[in-house]
C-alpha cells in the first residue's frame, strides 16, 4: 500500500460544479497536511494547509480526518483556472514528506 | 522577490555524460531539496540538506550527487551512472511550507 494514495483522475467537470478529492494516508503519526497545485509542466504551489478543525479559503475547503486518515479538498463553483493537478502532501515527523501522485481536474465551459 | 531559481530550464544529455542542474534560492532557508518526478508519480526525494556542508540520501539518491557549499547553492549533479535520467527535476526550500523552483526538464538523447 503506498504512503499517500489520491485518485488519479481525471474529473471533468463543468464550471460552477461543485467537486470533492481525497486523499488517504497510512502512517498515522503524520502531523502536517497540505494541498498543492500543480499547473501543466510547472512546479507545485502551495494552495492551502489542512487543519484539523478544516479550513476554508474562498471557494476551497480542506478537511482533515485523523479517525479515517484522510484529507480532502473541496471546490465550488469551479473556474476554467481551476483546471490543474492537486497534490496532496502529508509530513509524517521530522523531514520526511511524502507527495501524493495528484489528481487532475479539468473544468469545461 | 524571494524564490528559488533553478536552471536550466530544458537540458539534454547524451549517453555516458554527466550534467550539472543549479538551484539558488535566497529566502534564507536552511533545508533544501531535490526530488524527481515522472509522469503518474508523486514526487520522489532524490537528496536533501538541511545545513550547509551537510546532505543526506532520500529514496533514489542512486546515481545522484550534490554539494552545499553555500547556503543559497544546492546544485545536483546527474552522472552517468543513472541509467534513467529522463525527468522532470524540481528544487525546493523549506520554511513554513515548501517553495518550489520553476524546474529543469532533462532529457537524455
Amino acid at each position: 500500500r503506498k504512503e499517500v494514495e489520491q485518485d488519479p483522475g481525471p474529473f471533468n467537470v463543468p464550471e460552477g460544479a461543485t467537486v470533492a478529492f481525497n486523499c488517504t494516508y497510512s502512517n498515522s503519526a503524520s502531523q502536517s497536511f497540505f494541498w498543492y497545485r500543480q499547473d501543466c509542466r510547472k512546479e507545485p504551489k502551495l494552495l492551502m494547509s489542512v487543519y484539523s478543525s478544516g479550513n476554508e479559503d474562498g471557494r476551497f475547503t480542506a478537511q482533515l480526518n485523523r479517525a479515517s486518515q484522510y484529507i480532502s479538498l473541496l471546490i465550488r463553483d469551479s473556474k476554467l483556472s481551476d483546471s490543474a493537478t492537486y497534490l496532496c502532501v502529508v509530513i509524517a515527523g521530522g523531514f520526511k514528506t511524502i507527495f501524493g501522485a495528484g489528481t487532475r481536474l479539468f473544468v469545461k465551459a | 522577490d524571494g524564490g528559488i531559481t533553478q536552471s536550466p530550464k530544458y537540458l539534454f544529455r547524451k549517453e555516458g555524460q554527466n550534467v550539472t542542474l543549479s538551484c539558488e534560492q535566497n529566502l534564507n532557508h536552511d533545508a533544501m531539496y531535490w526530488y524527481r518526478q515522472d509522469p503518474g508519480q508523486g514526487l520522489r526525494l532524490i537528496y536533501y540538506s538541511q545545513i550547509v556542508n551537510d546532505f543526506q540520501k532520500g529514496d533514489i539518491a542512486e546515481g545522484y550527487s550534490v554539494s552545499r557549499e553555500k547556503k543559497e547553492s544546492f546544485p545536483l549533479t546527474v552522472t552517468s551512472a543513472q541509467k534513467n535520467p529522463t525527468a522532470f527535476y524540481l528544487c525546493a526550500s523549506k520554511g513554513n511550507g515548501y517553495t518550489f523552483g520553476s524546474g529543469t526538464r532533462l532529457t537524455v538523447v
